[in-house]
């Protein structure tokens, strides 16, 4: 089976300019989480959808959005973006038998200037 | 809330020695308790899980064990090598309730030494 799959792997924006992420899950996986990874942070949680619907949304700014599709492909996107906004996203899928065990794509490395 | 903590690293080791990098975690309930692994570049790869107490997680070498009394989960190998050399996150999930939100420690740069 392929993996997640994200694109783009690589983003450069400048500050008050807005972007959009995508994931495309593990064939079968219906979750979708996305996490942003700083190295002063560390590795937050953003949100989970699972069938369309958001399910769980971690203490982000309105800016930071997101949404899946039928097919489970998932985006999400920042508005307005802030130097702040650097990091690595993460996307994750989860197959439905499991609750608890996530796999992760190689994340969108996004650059705000 | 949960939360994680893991030992501050960096770790630098030479070839085949021993590894242990510590993990305590606090949460509600029963978590189910994992580490991933992040090489240079790259997404973070599943290296190992435990569902309960007692638990032992396994794969490539590296072990942990559940333990709920000390509410630890260290992950362990004899015998590290050069590849080995990664970013490694102790990670926990909460409550079924809650979805599967993944809550992780800061990260253990690990260094292996030919």
């Amino acid at each position: 089976k392929a993996g997640v799959t994200q694109t783009p792997r690589y983003l450069i924006k400048t500050r008050g300019q807005q972007v959009t992420l995508s994931c495309s899950p593990i064939s079968g996986h219906r979750s979708v989480s996305w996490y942003q990874q700083t190295p002063g942070q560390g590795l937050q949680f953003l949100f989970e959808y699972f069938s369309e619907t958001q399910r769980n949304k971690g203490n982000f700014p309105g800016r930071f959005s997101g949404r899946q599709f039928s097919n489970s492909r998932s985006e999400m996107n920042v508005s307005t973006l802030e130097l702040g906004d650097s990091a690595l996203y993460l996307c994750a899928s989860r197959p439905t038998a499991v609750w608890d065990t996530q796999y992760f794509g190689p994340g969108t490395r996004l650059t705000v200037l | 809330g949960n939360s994680v903590t893991q030992m501050e690293g960096p770790v630098t080791l030479s070839e085949e020695a021993f590894l242990t990098i510590n993990c305590t975690y606090t949460a509600t309930g029963y978590p189910s308790l994992f580490w991933y692994v992040q090489y240079p570049g790259e997404g973070l790869q599943l290296l190992l899980k435990a569902t309960k107490a007692d638990d032992k997680g396994s794969n490539k070498g590296f072990e942990a064990t559940y333990r709920k009394e000390t509410t630890s989960f260290h992950l362990e190998k004899g015998s590290v090598q050069v590849s080995d050399s990664a970013v490694y996150f102790c990670a926990l999930s909460g409550q079924e309730t809650s979805g599967s939100r993944l809550t992780f420690g800061e990260g253990t740069q690990l260094t292996v030494n030919p």
